[in-house]
């Protein structure tokens, strides 16, 4: 079964970097898109960025460009997911997500809290 | 950027209700709008995507209509089971966007 696991929680200090990882299992790791959303506490969803596994081509939210990067490896059917410039607005829920409609992800990761605190 | 707004933000219900929530779209998005479900401490559950197909193993109570700019989830009786907290998403042209959610409570 097509199962994404994240890394484990982390706490950052403002201005540091972060690196969330996702592995996919349960399927060809290059047939489907991988999206990262975040769920910052007592707020909704905000999409923010998605790679195509195949090429690693990228598309990210205008919000976070400049400083979310997505990158992939293949070799261990792994997406990283790196924000920098952390301030204590990007402490959330991160989840990646993938899935055959490529729009609408339809397998989630289990979410890695990213906490900032100085 | 595409703004999706949902209404209501909270609703209040009864097991056996039907429930309806709206999403509209700043401009057309076809039918490339999907619909989540999210519980508590649980990552985003997809429920419908191209705003009426139903995606593998949801109930048919669910269903999902709406095209262009005007998009609703219908919950035609409301179980123990439903209460949580819904999402629709357009996915029509980048950066995809989320409605801001509509909670639904027990009343």
């Amino acid at each position: 079964q097509v199962q994404l696991v994240q890394s484990g929680a982390d706490v950052k200090k403002p201005g540091a970097s972060v690196q969330v990882s996702c592995r996919a299992s349960g399927y060809t790791f290059t047939d489907y898109y991988i999206h990262w959303v975040r769920e910052v506490p007592g707020q909704g969803l905000e999409w923010m960025g998605i790679i195509n596994p195949s090429g690693g081509s990228t598309h990210y939210a205008q919000k976070l460009q400049g400083r979310v990067t997505m990158t992939r490896d293949t070799s261990t059917s792994t997406v990283y997911m790196e924000l920098s410039g952390l301030t204590s607005e990007d402490t959330a829920v991160y989840y990646c997500a993938s899935g055959i409609v490529v729009g609408a992800p339809g397998y989630w990761g289990q979410g890695t809290l990213v906490t900032v605190s100085s | 950027d595409i703004q999706m707004t949902q209404s209501p933000s909270t609703l209040s219900a009864s097991v056996g209700d039907r429930v309806i929530i709206s999403c509209r779209a700043s401009q057309s998005l076809s039918s490339w709008l999907a619909w989540y479900q999210q519980k508590p401490g649980k990552a985003p559950k997809l429920l419908i995507y191209q705003a009426s197909t139903l995606d593998s193993g949801v109930p048919s109570r669910f269903s999902g209509s709406g095209s262009g700019t005007e998009f609703t989830l219908t919950i035609s009786s409301l179980q123990p089971d439903d209460f949580a907290t819904y999402y629709c998403q357009q996915y029509s042209s980048y950066p995809r966007t989320f409605g801001q959610g509509t909670t639904v409570e027990i009343k």
